[in-house]
């Protein structure tokens, strides 16, 4: 099956920076990319739609300017934090859908940040 | 719209006993079904989908499901349950005019030895 990586696997950062999480398709070309947000026992909630080429298309209630999203190529999508606070600090699960058509997710292992 | 409400968030059943996972979903369109099996600090693995044709869909692990589209279910079981089976289990719901996923809250899954 397709596989999805993501790096880092866990970040630890001071409040106030900015965290860079990269989520690649390893062989196979996405069309479309997904990021999530996992909340500690809760369920996964979409960030972000991310293309190839354009811009994001950012879920009701997530701020751009703090969650930057960049798809610069068909097998990477970087999820920037920007500023990152504690409340920042999540699971962050990118998946990626390929060009088989039929239009099956394909999930990354995973990102756990941890904001100080 | 869609959503997903999975009863339960938390089940436990004996090795070897039946394993039953409820889910129900809302979707104004023909949805597609699918379960997500997730481990400690892991991504998700795709169990089963159903997508069109045969209502009841076998999975990876003996799991299975069926879609009831009068009930808006697609609850998810296994004859006998494995101390590996012990995991968090999403469902989750796509509508035809959507691509990204729309999951249920998860129940986690404990296995008794």
């Amino acid at each position: 099956g397709a596989v999805v990586s993501q790096h880092p696997s866990r970040v630890i950062c001071k409040s106030g920076t900015s965290v860079k999480i990269e989520c690649r398709s390893l062989d196979f070309q996405a069309t479309t990319m997904f990021w999530y947000r996992q909340f500690p026992k809760k369920s996964l909630m979409l960030m972000a739609t991310s293309n190839e080429g354009s811009k994001a298309t950012y879920e009701q209630g997530v701020e751009k300017d703090k969650f930057l999203i960049n798809h610069a190529s068909l097998t990477l999508s970087t999820l920037t934090v920007t500023s990152a606070h504690p409340e920042d600090s999540s699971f962050y699960i990118c998946s990626a859908i390929g060009e088989r058509g039929n239009n099956e997710q394909f999930f990354g292992p995973g990102t756990r940040l941890t904001v100080l | 719209a869609q959503s997903v409400t999975q009863l339960g968030s938390h089940v436990s059943v004996s090795e070897g006993a039946l394993v039953l996972l409820r889910c129900n979903y809302s979707s104004s369109v023909p949805p597609y079904l699918f379960w997500y099996v997730q481990y400690p600090n892991q991504g998700l693995q795709l169990l089963l989908k159903y997508t069109t044709g045969a209502t009841l869909v076998k999975g990876i692990n003996g799991f299975e499901a069926e879609f009831k589209k009068s009930e808006t279910s697609f609850h998810l079981t296994k004859p006998s349950a494995h101390m590996s089976d012990a995991a968090e289990y999403f469902c989750a719901v796509k509508g035809t005019g959507r691509r990204a996923l729309t999951f249920g809250s998860g129940t986690r899954l404990q296995v008794q030895p």
